[in-house]
């Protein structure tokens, strides 16, 4: 069974600090590995998704990176901003379309 | 323009009542799917049906019963409802059931039982 695990829990930066989020997975089959933000109270944003044979992607100033043979992928954010306050959530889509959600880091960039 | 669109947005409910939540998806998509984000804020899927038939049901109590009329919509159905259930509810959909999929998600429902 997929267990994906997300480290920190929480972290908070002062403005323009690089920082990364770490995600890792117990199942190396999966498809595609997705990170999202998700702000209080409301849905799902997806921010940049990884396909199996893909090592990296980049979004702006957002950047995830994948090592599927070892099961962990990271979200670096480049000098950050107080607008990127939010829950940043991992996921991976393994077998029969099921997407396996990590816990979450929640993250605050202080002014 | 919504391409998941979950009603209703906000439902608070006394203990013991049935509600249902509907979902649409206006993506063309083959598979819609149900996910609870509970108060610790873990997403987990609870339900997927592909093309009206359901190939996803994870242990969720069977006062959960998931429909789906036509592809475009799956609606959840919650019966006896308990204080445990209240929870935020995603529906999302994706064009197929199996390989590289992109899940597309709703805005949620928030589901809140007194």
């Amino acid at each position: 069974k997929q267990e994906v695990t997300q480290i920190p829990a929480a972290l908070s930066v002062p403005e323009g600090e690089n920082l990364v989020l770490n995600c890792s997975f117990t199942d190396s089959a999966i498809y595609n590995l997705q990170w999202f933000r998700q702000d209080p109270g409301k849905g799902l944003t997806s921010l940049l998704l990884i396909q199996s044979s893909q090592r990296e992607q980049t979004s702006g100033r957002l950047n995830a990176s994948l090592d599927k043979s070892s099961g962990r992928s990271t979200l670096y954010i480049a000098a950050s901003q107080p607008g990127d306050s939010a829950t940043y959530l991992c996921a991976v889509l393994g077998s029969g379309s099921r997407l396996t959600f990590g816990e979450g880091t929640q993250l605050t960039v202080n002014p | 323009d919504t391409a998941v669109s979950q009603t209703p947005k906000y439902l608070v409910t006394q203990m013991g009542n049935d509600k249902s939540i509907k979902c649409e998806q206006n993506l063309g998509h083959d598979t819609m799917y149900w996910y609870k984000q509970d108060s610790k804020k873990f997403l987990k899927i609870m339900f997927s049906y592909n093309n009206k038939e359901l190939i996803i049901n994870e242990t969720v109590p069977n006062r959960f019963s998931p429909k789906s009329p036509d592809k475009a919509h799956l609606n959840l159905h919650i019966n006896s409802l308990e204080l445990g259930d209240s929870a935020v509810y995603f529906c999302a959909s994706s064009q197929r059931a199996t390989g590289a999929n992109v899940l597309t998600f709703g805005a949620g429902s928030r589901l809140t039982v007194l």
